[in-house]
């Protein structure tokens, strides 16, 4: 299965400043995708990153606040803009594609962002 | 569309107890299903998965089956450890090319 590598690990932001998180995959991949976890709550997908194409993002979440890109095949960024302490949570990407049988098997190991 | 509901936490258990977290889905598909555990201050790691009816995923003395007659996807051990403290995530994958949805998580506690 594909290795994923995030980053940064961490970081501590200044409300109504944007941090930008980087994904990198070891393989190519269709899909990427950006998933939150608020602090105590589970897992909640942000939007799914195709390559050569915009982001399609879940309900409740609008690309003015979680812009993405998808360069190419193995990288992808997500930035969150204009930041409040609301946005204080851990931020992961994940992979998938056309073979089932990778689906699931790998997270980055997250971004734990505090804004203050 | 897609959803997990898992067992509502937190659980507490004595070493050596045996663990049934409950977990049912729907889905409009053939989802897979899997099971997640997060370690106090660690990442998210696959714990088990099944991909289709009657699979039986295992890992670390996890134990949990595919059952497709009653939409359940139960995490079982026969004898829990101090270490298994953590929270897992009961989760599946149906359309959208490995788009994962998590149920809510249970937070377990094991007491020595």
């Amino acid at each position: 299965s594909a290795v994923i590598s995030q980053k940064p690990s961490r970081d501590i932001c200044q409300r109504g400043t944007s941090l930008t998180i980087q994904c990198q995959v070891d393989s190519q991949v269709t899909m990427m995708f950006w998933y939150r976890q608020q602090p105590g709550q589970s897992l909640t997908l942000i939007a799914t990153a195709n390559q050569g194409s915009e982001a399609t993002y879940e309900s409740g979440f609008v690309i003015d606040k979680f812009p993405i890109s998808r360069p190419n095949l193995t990288f992808s960024t997500l930035t969150v803009s204009n930041m409040s302490p609301e946005d204080s949570s851990i931020y992961l990407c994940s992979v998938g594609g056309s073979d089932r049988s990778n689906y699931g098997y790998t997270f980055g190991s997250g971004t734990r962002l505090t804004v203050v | 569309g897609d959803s997990v509901t898992q067992m509502e936490g937190p659980v507490t258990l004595s070493e050596e107890a045996f663990l049934t977290i409950n977990c049912t889905y729907t889905a409009t598909g053939y989802p897979s299903l899997f099971w997640y555990v997060q370690y106090p201050g660690e990442g998210l790691q696959l714990l088990l998965k099944a991909t289709k009816a009657d699979d039986k995923g295992s890992n670390k003395g996890f134990e949990a089956t595919y059952r497709k007659e009653t939409t359940s996807f139960h995490l079982e051990k026969g004898s829990v450890q101090v270490s298994d403290s953590a929270v897992y995530f009961c989760a599946l994958s149906d359309v959208g090319w490995g788009k994962i949805i998590f149920g809510s998580g249970t937070r377990l506690s094991i007491r020595p």
